[in-house]
């Protein structure tokens, strides 16, 4: 069975500071993509970024950034100077492709919760 | 207009009623999931179908039931509702062209059960 930790339940900083949103899975497929979604107060859910096993660069997007470690299992998310707007609950998130132990279904994280204080 | 759209946003009832929560997509997505989401629990897979006449329990599917009506909807019905079914429900669909199976949400149901 798959399964993905988020070991933090809540992070806490001030705007401007970086932080970083842990993430590490669990999966018997040596093919599967990793997913992060936001999730702001307004409760929708907002994806994030897609990321292929067999891609390990890193990815930079703006303020946010993703660094894809296949030896830990971890694909851990980054804000750079983080501002108020920030402030969600964010999932990560492991599927497998077709012929995979968990084909067609999406496993989450228990989600992180962070607060960026003004 | 939204892509997925879930009737009602939000409900309160009473425990014992049968309530049916409704999801609309106009992707053209073959796959549809039903999802709930409990404070410090992530999201949880209820039912999902890969199309109109397949329908698979998941995770939590205990005290639920689903319909898919048409490749365009899919309905999850609570038929005595609980208390401890107090959640967000979310509504997904997936395009089954694409390996990587990402989803798209609908912008979620508030269920309070009193």
């Amino acid at each position: 069975a798959q399964k993905v930790t988020q070991a933090q339940t809540e992070i806490s900083v001030v705007e401007k500071e970086d932080v970083t949103l842990d993430c590490v899975y669990e999966t018997r497929d040596t093919t599967y993509y990793l997913f992060w979604y936001k999730q702001p107060p307004s409760g929708e859910l907002v994806f994030l970024i897609r990321r292929n096993s067999f891609d390990e660069q890193n990815e930079i997007s703006g303020r946010y950034s993703w660094n894809f470690q296949k030896s830990t299992s971890s694909f851990n998310f980054t804000i750079t100077a983080s501002q108020v707007v920030d402030s969600a609950v964010y999932f990560c998130a492991l599927s497998s492709p077709r012929g995979g132990t968990s084909y067609g279904k999406l496993t989450f994280g228990q989600g992180t919760i962070l607060t960026v204080h003004p | 207009d939204a892509d997925v759209t879930q009737t009602p946003r939000n409900r309160i009832t009473k425990t014992g009623k049968r309530i049916m929560l409704e999801c609309s997509q106009t992707k053209g997505h073959d796959r549809m999931y039903w999802y709930r989401q409990d404070p410090g629990l992530g999201l949880q897979l209820i039912y999902y179908s890969f199309d109109v006449k397949d329908i698979n329990k998941g995770e939590i599917s205990d005290g639920y039931s689903v319909s898919r009506q048409a490749q365009a909807k899919f309905s999850l019905s609570l038929e005595s509702a609980i208390p401890n079914q107090t959640a967000l429900y979310f509504c997904a669909t997936s395009d089954p062209r694409f390996s990587y199976n990402e989803q798209f949400f609908g912008p979620g149901t508030r269920l309070t059960v009193l």
